[in-house]
């Protein structure tokens, strides 16, 4: 059963605009959740994470947004630039599941020159 | 630091043999974890472990799938006999503990196919 569900499993956007991904979680306890990009041929890499205290949480080009009663989050990039261009993982862990983080599918983004 | 270490980082096998994947965590982290990589699945957990003990191994597939972590610097995911169906990457990464808020550094990945 996915906890973590990444519905698009691919996005294109244009060099310069927002790119926003999506992720939807099914368990309230949840209560840290971070996003990870992953190149061909490589490992993932951490990228941002927000805690369920917040809502929003921004480094540089990239902000997560969490929406805890709609159990929605999503990470926007801006601007979207070629190198962006991988596949993102959001993931999810609660305090009752110790240090075990569950993830999403991946969404492949293109950003377009 | 070197990072996470696996290998090989691409493994071709016929179906019914034994594999085996390694995994070099870094020096000083207490978690580790072998994932894999399908594309209706995502990044699926299988085992991890906390200072080489295995803590929760419910990922795992089949009896088939079997892993050890005989000391804190080398741990190995072995799958027999192999099936065509767990062709996918296998990650391995690990963490230090410091509540969720830790993320996972991750190895670049073991290709397995199986034919």
């Amino acid at each position: 059963d996915q906890q973590v569900k990444q519905n698009s499993p691919s996005l294109s956007v244009q060099e310069g605009r927002i790119s926003i991904l999506n992720c939807d979680y099914t368990n309230s306890m949840f209560d840290y959740f971070l996003w990870y990009k992953k190149y061909p041929a490589e490992g993932p890499t951490f990228l941002i994470s927000i805690s369920s205290i917040k809502d929003k949480n921004e480094d540089g080009r990239f902000t997560v947004f969490l929406n805890k009663s709609a159990k929605h989050l999503s990470l926007h990039i801006v601007p979207s630039q070629p190198g962006d261009s991988a596949v993102y993982f959001c993931a999810a862990s609660a305090r009752n599941t110790g240090n075990q983080f569950y993830f999403g599918t991946g969404t492949s983004l293109t950003v377009i020159p | 630091d070197a990072g996470v270490i696996q290998s090989p980082r691409h493994e071709v096998t016929e179906m019914g043999q034994e594999v085996t994947l390694r995994c070099k965590p870094i020096s000083g982290h207490d978690y580790l974890f072998w994932y894999r990589q399908t594309m209706m699945r995502g990044l699926e957990l299988l085992i991890y472990f906390n200072n080489n003990v295995p803590i929760d191994d419910s990922g795992m597939p089949e009896d088939r799938f079997s892993a050890k972590m005989p000391n804190a610097s080398f741990s190995t995911l072995k799958i027999q006999p192999s099936e065509p169906r767990d062709s996918a990457v296998y990650f391995c990464a690990s963490s230090l503990w410091g509540g969720p808020g830790y993320g996972y550094t991750f190895g670049s990945g073991t290709r397995l196919t199986v034919v």
